[in-house]
């Protein structure tokens, strides 16, 4: 079974810029789980999706980060405009359901604003 | 709001080591725990999931015990080796089946030669 899968691995870009950041879940995964990792803490959930559905997008600073899942499948999260702050590990999980109680990770991305 | 800590934050051991790495939470109504290892640049591994009607998990050398009435869970690990270093996290699930994950800030764990 293959695992969930991100991309780019590595991302550099100045402060002021864009970027963007893919996810695709395990498949037949309804619930996808977008976090950010700042370095020496553990990771903060950013933004829940149950299909193409939002659940939580509590803590998504949404004047300059968003996220889709168009097709409840594949997602992808956006930074505009990136802040120094926003340099960290984005990591995305999948899980078969809320009430699965267990979580699969990606790689994440990591991310550097200069 | 529930908050999760982790105690300590690093620990160097000798290889061969027995040691236990602490978990504490704020508020004991939690779906289950998780507990998690990160290697350096790398994503989550997930070690041991403890259903919140469970008492402990094992794996090989690992265990994990779970106390909700105290907020508390263990990881211990038995005759540490070189490859076990790596940061554990734990983290809990909240009550009410959301799937939300709250995780503390880990413990980075090196095991010498």
């Amino acid at each position: 079974e293959a695992g969930v899968a991100q991309s780019p691995r590595y991302k550099i870009i100045e402060k002021r810029q864009s970027v963007a950041f893919w996810c695709n879940p395990i498949s037949g995964h309804a619930t996808l789980y977008w976090y950010q990792q700042i370095l020496g803490q553990g990771p903060k959930l950013l933004i829940q999706f149950q299909n193409n559905g939002v659940v939580d997008d509590s803590q998504l600073p949404k004047d300059r980060f968003s996220a889709e899942r168009l097709k409840g499948v594949d997602s992808t999260l956006k930074i505009q405009p990136a802040k120094l702050e926003d340099s960290a590990v984005y990591l995305c999980a999948s899980s078969p359901s809320p009430a699965s109680g267990e979580q699969y990770f990606g790689p994440g991305t990591r991310l550097t604003v200069t | 709001k529930q908050e999760v800590t982790q105690i300590p934050a690093a620990l160097s051991v000798p290889e061969g080591e027995n040691l236990v790495l602490n978990c504490s939470f704020t508020d004991s109504a939690i779906y289950n725990l998780q507990w998690f290892r990160q290697d350096p640049g790398k994503g989550l591994t997930s070690l041991l999931l403890i259903q919140s009607s469970q008492r402990e998990q094992t794996s090989g050398r690992l265990n994990a015990s779970l106390d909700k009435s105290s907020g508390r869970s263990t990881l211990y690990i038995a005759a540490s080796q070189p490859g076990d270093s790596a940061t554990y996290l734990c983290a809990v699930y909240g009550s009410g089946n959301t799937g939300k994950l709250i995780f503390g800030q880990g413990t980075t764990l090196q095991v010498k030669p």
